[in-house]
């Protein structure tokens, strides 16, 4: 059973185009997270949402919405894509009120932007 | 701003070998994490570190925490093929378990 699971595993797209990917998680937890792996392994945290709630909106360019219908799942949508956009997307999990728990991360998805 | 740097950020071991992995982060925090990635792979948690003097120990790893000088150390015995990865480590900036500041990595060779 994969605990977090994305979708697409790559992504190959074009300069301008719109694309989403997905995110579930089957562990029950109730946040969760995306973060950006660039080029050098660099990762950095993107957002976060409790309960369907916002609670961590870094500083991200507006092309980027997130969207969580419900707590197992946490999507994000890219507009107008750009070169600097390919990178590893990575969504992680946790429960918010085991404080101290580790995040759970998902495959990642390879963002190729030509 | 939260810093969060480790060194060194590229290490060539042979095996057999000890080795540590340093990770200085820049403002007061109680909660450290490890994490390893493999190539190509997710990230998979090693160790959650959550109080001053905190050790852990799993197989070959040993992971520690001085919140006072705001330094963790991974620490590798007798280093073998199968560890060889990109560790990281991450600061939890707000101490509320969610915003995980990352370090840069360490990738790990180890060489026969």
């Amino acid at each position: 059973d994969t605990a977090v699971s994305q979708t697409p595993k790559y992504l190959v797209t074009q300069m301008g185009n719109d694309k989403s990917i997905k995110c579930e998680q089957n562990l029950g937890h109730d946040t969760m997270y995306w973060y950006k792996q660039d080029s050098k392994k660099f990762l950095k945290i993107m957002f976060s949402y409790n309960n369907k709630e916002l609670i961590i909106n870094e500083t991200v360019p507006n092309r980027f919405s997130p969207k969580s219908p419900d707590k197992a799942h946490l999507n994000l949508h890219i507009n107008s894509l750009e070169l600097g956009d390919s990178a590893v997307y990575f969504c992680a999990s946790r429960w918010f009120a085991a404080s101290t728990d580790t995040q759970y991360f998902g495959p990642g998805t390879r963002l190729t932007v030509l | 701003e939260l810093k969060v740097e480790q060194n060194p950020l590229f290490l060539s071991m042979q095996e057999g070998k000890n080795y540590t992995i340093y990770c200085n982060y820049s403002t007061t925090s109680d909660r450290l994490y490890w994490y390893r990635q493999d190539p190509g792979k997710s990230l998979e948690s090693l160790f959650v570190l959550l109080s001053n003097g905190a050790v852990k120990q799993e197989g070959r790893l040993m992971a520690s925490l001085d919140t006072k000088a705001r330094l963790s150390t991974l620490h590798i015995t007798a280093a073998v093929h199968d560890l060889s990865a990109t560790y990281f480590c991450a600061v939890d900036k707000d101490n509320q378990g969610g915003k995980l500041i990352f370090g840069q990595g360490t990738e790990l060779s180890v060489k026969p």
